[in-house]
């Protein structure tokens, strides 16, 4: 069975521009995740999809950062305009159904770097 | 918001030896688990616990769901190279995972 596949795997960037990632799940996971993984620290969650739509992006910076799973597959994050800070792994993550039902499971990231 | 103290930061140990790591909460948790990752990838589950005193091993890995819910704790048992890498735990709110800052495993062979 395929996993949690991310692209791109590195990017560098210079503050003020803008990235995208993307984040295919594991074939009819119905819940998608993107954490947020700063050098040092545990993930910490941005949001949270369920099919395409949006159970909870509390700790999303919404001034900056933006989800969608417009058909409940495939998931990308934006970061527009990126902060020094922005620096971390983009984590994607996907459970067959909501995690307090059952496992997830993470890709393997993408390691933004802001310069 | 939530946080997870996990303990030690680091620990640089002789293959063969056992290690014990442990994470405390202030908050209760309904669910504890514990993941590894390994450089370059995502983490990826060890244990889940889900009753509070509950006692659960995986091969040399044994976790244990303090009975106050605020607390859990790893111990893996004759440790071997490939044990190196950061170990987190994890407590699950409803939907959402709060993890702690993990623990480095350093395995000299």
């Amino acid at each position: 069975e395929a996993g949690v596949a991310q692209s791109p795997r590195y990017k560098i960037i210079e503050k003020r521009q803008s990235v995208a990632f993307w984040c295919n799940p594991i074939s009819g996971h119905a819940t998608l995740y993107w954490y947020q993984q700063i050098l040092g620290q545990g993930p910490k969650l941005l949001i949270q999809f369920q099919n395409n739509g949006v159970v909870d992006d509390s700790q999303l910076p919404k001034d900056r950062f933006s989800a969608e799973r417009l058909k409940g597959v495939d998931s990308t994050l934006k970061i527009q305009p990126a902060k020094l800070e922005d620096s971390a792994v983009y984590l994607c993550a996907s459970s067959l159904l909501p995690l307090s039902l059952s496992e997830a499971f993470f890709g393997q990231g993408t390691r933004l770097t802001v310069v | 918001g939530q946080q997870l103290n996990q303990s030690p930061q680091s620990m640089f140990i002789q293959e063969g030896e056992d290690v014990s790591m442990n994470c405390t909460s202030s908050s209760i948790f309904n669910t504890w688990l514990w993941y590894k990752q390994d450089p370059g990838e995502g983490p990826v589950l060890l244990i889940a616990l889900y009753k509070a005193g509950e006692l659960t091993s995986n091969g040399r890995l044994t976790a244990q769901f303090g009975i106050t819910r605020k607390d859990s704790f790893l111990n893996i048992s004759a440790s071997i190279p490939s044990d190196v890498g950061i170990y987190f735990c994890a407590g699950q709110d409803g939907n959402k995972l709060v993890f702690g800052a993990g623990t480095i495993l350093r395995v000299k062979s």
